[in-house]
């Protein structure tokens, strides 16, 4: 298994400019998450979905669209990049039912001029 | 709704001695609670979790955390501290619905733990 996966690993965009980020795995988790990393702020959750065609949104989703057609991709989408999104995203999954971790993958690190 | 803080931004511990990093949290049922650790420029690893039974949990690398349900904290600990053991910690709180986190954790504002030689 390669567990979670991210891409791009580091991205530079100028303000508005859009793009994906893209988070894929391949565990067969119905659960995943997209987190933003800031510097003292911890990580915080930006939406999330608990299986294929079901989104909602976390703590932090304004200027941020996900969707979920499949078990396994669960892009995040920034339709107008801003400076304050500069940030590193973290996606995760994990089982739907029980005990269950989430597993998280390597980062995007995202610079928005 | 859920919180969790993290009261130290930064822990500075000498090789070879204990350490305690504490946690607490806010939720209105019983928590699911969680230790993450995070190296420079990697992922988070998980140390350890509680969801239920036995308030006393072991995680990898020697760690083990205390639920204290009187206190809402979940304090992480290491005996005898190591230089590998460097690096930031994240206590998160997991938002429960039919026995799972639902895909949703809180994040503390996480620890920076230095360790002197």
């Amino acid at each position: 298994n390669a567990g979670v996966t991210q891409t791009p690993k580091f991205q530079v965009l100028k303000t508005g400019q859009s793009m994906t980020l893209q988070c894929a795995q391949d565990m067969n988790h119905e659960y995943m998450s997209w987190y933003r990393q800031d510097p003292g702020m911890g990580l915080r959750l930006i939406h999330y979905s608990v299986g294929a065609g079901i989104t909602d949104q976390g703590e932090v989703p304004n200027g941020y669209n996900v969707s979920r057609s499949t078990t396994e991709d669960f892009p995040l989408r920034l339709l107008s990049a801003a400076p304050s999104q500069t940030s590193v995203y973290f996606c995760a999954s994990s089982y739907a039912e029980g005990e269950e971790t989430q597993y998280f993958g390597p980062g995007t690190r995202l610079l928005v001029l | 709704a859920q919180s969790v803080t993290q009261p130290d931004i930064h822990i500075t511990v000498s090789e070879g001695a204990s350490l305690e990093l504490r946690c607490n949290y806010s939720y209105g049922a019983t928590p699911y609670l969680f230790w993450y650790v995070q190296s420079p420029g990697q992922g988070l690893q998980l140390l350890l979790k509680y969801f239920s039974g036995d308030t006393l949990v072991q995680g990898i690398k020697g760690f083990e955390a205390e639920f204290k349900r009187s206190q809402s904290s979940f304090n992480l600990r290491k005996p005898s501290v190591h230089w590998s053991d460097a690096a930031e910690y994240f206590c998160a709180v997991g938002a429960s619905y039919r026995g799972s986190t639902l895909g949703r954790l809180y994040f503390g504002r996480g620890t920076q733990l230095t360790v002197w030689p």
